[in-house]
């Protein structure tokens, strides 16, 4: 059984270059959610998926970020025109719909970013 | 308002010892839940326990247990018999709508450093 996939798991870029991260969740499980975790804080959502269906995406989500899942299966997230204040972890999550009765998320190990 | 506030500065626990990490949160709706997560230096988040708005009694899972008021809206984590591998980040996190997966929203973290 393996886990939420994160890749990759490190990205160095360039202020202004274009980075994309891919998540490929437990096979299973029909959401899939995104957060975004800078030093010494909480997780903070930023997008969800149920199968290919994006139903929530959080103010955070500026213009220059974007999120697909085209086949309900791996997600990937993309930021344009990256700036030094997206630096930070970005975590995936996923979960069965109708999860028991806890509805846990299970997550990656996260893919951090610095943006130079 | 934060709808999660986790206040401790870090905590420091002696091995075998047991330790209270708090947790309160702000919510008008009846129906939630609450989880608690770990959050070791490899950055993969863990979920530890979960509690019900409506569960009548405290959750345990192993040396887990949750001190849940609901009048205070508290959730506190309860670790006993602190191991060396216990030290890491705690986030409380609450879903307002169990059942439905919708996001969770996380507090800020705790961190636990036990010592030997």
């Amino acid at each position: 059984d393996t886990g939420v996939s994160q890749n990759p798991r490190h990205k160095i870029t360039k202020r202004g270059q274009n980075v994309t991260f891919r998540c490929d969740p437990i096979s299973e499980h029909n959401r899939l959610y995104w957060y975004r975790q800078t030093l010494g804080q909480g997780p903070e959502f930023l997008t969800y998926f149920q199968n290919e269906a994006q139903l929530e995406k959080s103010r955070l989500l500026s213009d220059r970020f974007s999120a697909e899942r085209p086949k309900g299966s791996f997600s990937t997230l993309e930021i344009q025109r990256t700036e030094q204040g997206d630096s930070a972890m970005y975590l995936c999550a996923s979960s069965p719909t109708g999860a028991g009765r806890t509805g846990e998320l299970f997550f990656g190990e996260g893919s951090r970013l610095t943006v130079l | 308002a934060q709808k999660i506030t986790q206040t401790q500065p870090g905590m420091f626990v002696q091995e075998k010892e047991a330790v209270t990490l708090d947790c309160t949160y702000d919510t008008s709706d009846q129906s939630y839940g609450l989880f608690w997560y770990k959050q070791p230096s490899s950055g993969e988040m863990i979920f530890l326990i979960y509690q019900g708005s409506y569960d009548e009694q405290n959750a345990t899972e192993g040396r887990y247990s949750l001190n849940f008021q609901k009048a205070r809206k508290s959730a506190n984590l309860v670790i006993s018999a602190s191991q060396l591998g216990d030290s890491a980040m705690y986030f409380c996190a609450m879903r307002e709508y169990p059942g439905a997966n919708s996001k969770l929203t996380f507090g800020k973290g705790i961190t636990l450093s036990v010592r030997p």
